[in-house]
């Protein structure tokens, strides 16, 4: 699986919204793009991924680049709850769910 | 969340000493995972399942064994703990559908000392 980048922290007022990028230029044409995040001792959380369309649910917003080789996950309107690491990770897919967890971003929601 | 618990939720036991820690799902996913997650390494893919009695080898294998006699429950053994295997574990589950989304338990933190 490709590896990602992103950078290690960002603030975000309440409020507002919350963009954060993730490098992904070796990507293959079958991995798909993850966003995960983990408050803070919990277990990690599922928000949303994608292939090359960008794609929308209930808790975030996810834009591919027409190269697939950056993504942004955007929560449109961060409360103090958002809060979180939040990790980017390109996976192929398949049963034996090996997703690389890198260091993530910290994401620091202030009022 | 798919309804996956995990016990105990936090344990100290000492070097030698043989442990099980247990993850329970009620939602019928077929895959579980058990993962560590340590600092300066993330999350680490111990053991797998993908089905009762179908388990497989992750990235972090030695020194764990893992058994699956029901859909529901996965269960992680240290055989002889180690104060390298002090960490936080979790537990996740998957369905059987394509889109290969992961829901994780609330985490055991283990400390062997």
């Amino acid at each position: 699986d490709a590896k990602t980048t992103q950078p290690p922290s960002m603030d975000c007022a309440e409020g507002r919204a919350a963009n954060l990028p993730c490098n992904h230029s070796t990507i293959s044409g079958n991995e798909y793009v993850y966003w995960y995040r983990q408050i803070h001792s919990q277990g990690p959380q599922y928000i949303i991924h994608g292939l090359k369309n960008n794609e929308t649910n209930e808790m975030a917003s996810l834009i591919i680049t027409e190269d697939r080789k950056s993504s942004t996950l955007i929560l449109p309107h961060a409360t103090l709850r958002d809060t979180a690491v939040y990790y980017c990770i390109a996976y192929k897919g398949g049963s034996q769910g090996n997703l690389i967890f890198g260091k993530g971003t910290k994401l620091s929601v202030k009022p | 969340d798919a309804g996956i618990t995990q016990s105990p939720r936090h344990k100290v036991t000492e070097t030698g000493t043989p442990v099980t820690l247990r993850c329970h799902q009620t939602e019928n996913h077929r895959y579980m995972y058990w993962y560590r997650q340590d600092p300066g390494h993330g999350l680490r893919l111990i053991h797998y399942s993908y089905g009762v009695k179908d388990t497989d080898k992750g990235e972090v294998s030695d020194g764990y064994s893992v058994s699956r006699s029901k859909t529901e429950d996965f269960l992680l053994t240290l055989e002889s703990a180690t104060s390298s295997q002090t960490s936080v574990y979790f537990c996740a589950t998957m369905t059987s559908g394509s889109s290969y989304e992961q829901y994780f338990g609330p985490g055991t933190r283990l400390t062997v000392t």
